[in-house]
């Protein structure tokens, strides 16, 4: 099974700053990694795709970058919606996972 | 627009067995790459794949939980069943399903809470 380890596990930053959250995978997994944010009570919504494509109406200000085993999700400037918690997932071997997460906070 | 919507009970005493249904909307479950798969995720902990059936009736499962796991299909009525057996109160959760393509979860539902308790 692929682990994936996601840092920091919380992250109090203000709203306007810049942040960038960490994923690494045990082994491999080629482009195939996936970002998701979480807000409280809701379900996961797809952010990052292949690594670095933007879902379908994600702004601008999310990126996402890496490949094989270090991958990292920026988010410029952000707003109060971004205060949530934040997700990588390997979708290229069964059985698929995802990191443990990572919480933004407002400080 | 792809829609799902989980639904099942929301209370469950151990040992019984769990069985939801996701109706799906929005896209079919024929062409190839497209699955429909099940996530769980227990209160305050991270998400869980339980399940993926595929376009071609393939199925996985948690490798942890495939002893008590059944997911099937009915691509005519647009719905996809999961079955769990043996519930336990470390069950409890909310579970989701998503539409999937080639493992890319890209659609979820809302999803359905779930306690398991006596």
């Amino acid at each position: 099974e692929v682990v994936m380890t996601q840092s920091p596990a919380t992250l109090s930053v203000s709203p306007g700053e810049r942040v960038t959250l960490s994923c690494r995978a045990s082994q491999s997994v080629d482009r195939n990694l996936a970002w998701y944010r979480q807000r409280p009570g809701q379900a996961p919504r797809l952010l990052i795709y292949g690594a670095s494509t933007r879902a379908t109406g994600i702004p601008a200000r999310f990126s996402g970058s890496g490949s094989e085993t270090d991958f990292t999700l920026t988010i410029n400037s952000l707003q109060s919606e971004d205060f949530a918690l934040y997700y990588c997932h390997q979708y290229l071997n069964w059985p698929y996972t995802f990191g443990q997460g990572s919480r933004l906070e407002i400080k | 627009q792809i829609t799902l919507e989980e639904s099942g009970p929301t209370l469950v005493k151990p040992t019984q067995t769990l069985t939801l249904t996701c109706a799906f909307s929005g896209f079919s479950l024929t062409p190839r790459g497209v699955g429909v798969g099940w996530i769980r995720q227990a209160p305050g902990k991270a998400l869980e794949w339980l399940a993926l059936i595929y376009w071609n009736d393939d199925k996985t499962y948690s490798p942890s939980l495939k002893t008590r796991l059944t997911i099937t299909k009915d691509t005519s009525r647009n719905h996809v069943v999961l079955i769990m057996t043996n519930l336990e109160p470390v069950d409890t959760a909310t579970y989701y399903c998503a539409h999937s393509f080639w493992g890319l979860l890209d659609s979820w539902g809302p999803g359905v809470s779930v306690t398991v308790s006596s």
